[in-house]
């Protein structure tokens, strides 16, 4: 079976940290994976999006990184600001034919203390 | 210059009624999609649409019903609402390649559409 898991669920920070939140999927056959942001009551804004043959993306403090053979995904977050709470989505789009979907991980909700 | 807009924002009704999620998007995509993200806030597919065609269909009961009249609207609506039906329904879309064509590109996501039923 097909999953993304994002551990731990939560995550609390003080203002200015670096930090690394983690993503695993269970099959390395994949299209892509992307990181989205979603803020509390709010949709889901794409942060980066990563093809399978590329090993990282980056934009601006964001730096995220795969591993397809681990089935791993981290996303950095440099310098982190009160701005950056929220919960952090990892996405990923199997190999499973011309009508593949998004699978979603359940989602690290940070909290960035000043 | 909404990219993905959706209607009603929140909906409130009782058990049993019909009602409807309106969504459109003006990015030129022309794939869709509904998305369901419970109470846990776990997010998953319900059905997706290319070019006004379904192709998607993720064991969502039949009570829900996408009808997508042109690539720029996918239109959700739920007879016989249910208790279990309340969540935060997102509509998305993007623009997908042909079949052994690449790459995938990113989702486009609305605002969601907070249902509860009562």
């Amino acid at each position: 079976k097909q999953e993304v898991t994002q551990i731990p669920a939560a995550l609390s920070v003080p203002e200015g940290e670096n930090l690394v939140l983690n993503c695993s999927f269970t099959d390395s056959a994949i299209y892509n994976l992307q990181w989205f942001r979603q803020d509390p009551g709010k949709g889901l804004t794409s942060l980066l999006l990563i093809q399978s043959s590329q090993r990282e993306q980056t934009s601006g403090r964001l730096n995220a990184s795969l591993d397809k053979s681990s089935g791993r995904s981290t996303l950095y977050i440099a310098a982190s600001q009160p701005g950056d709470s929220a919960t952090y989505l990892c996405a990923v789009r199997f190999l499973t034919g011309a009508n593949s979907k998004l699978t979603f991980g359940k989602g690290i909700t940070l909290s960035v203390r000043p | 210059d909404t990219a993905v807009s959706q209607t009603p924002k929140y909906l409130v009704t009782q058990m049993g009624n019909d009602k409807s999620i309106k969504c459109e998007q003006n990015l030129g995509h022309d794939t869709m999609y509904w998305y369901k993200q419970d109470s846990k806030k776990f997010l998953k597919i319900m059905f997706s649409y290319n070019n006004k065609e379904l192709i998607i269909n993720e064991t969502v009961p039949n009570r829900f019903s996408p009808k997508s009249p042109d690539k720029a609207h996918l239109n959700l609506h739920i007879n016989s609402l249910e208790l279990g039906d309340s969540a935060v329904y997102f509509c998305a879309s993007s623009q997908d390649p042909a079949p052994g064509q690449g790459p995938w590109e990113t989702q486009y996501f609305g605002p969601g559409t907070r249902l509860l039923v009562l």
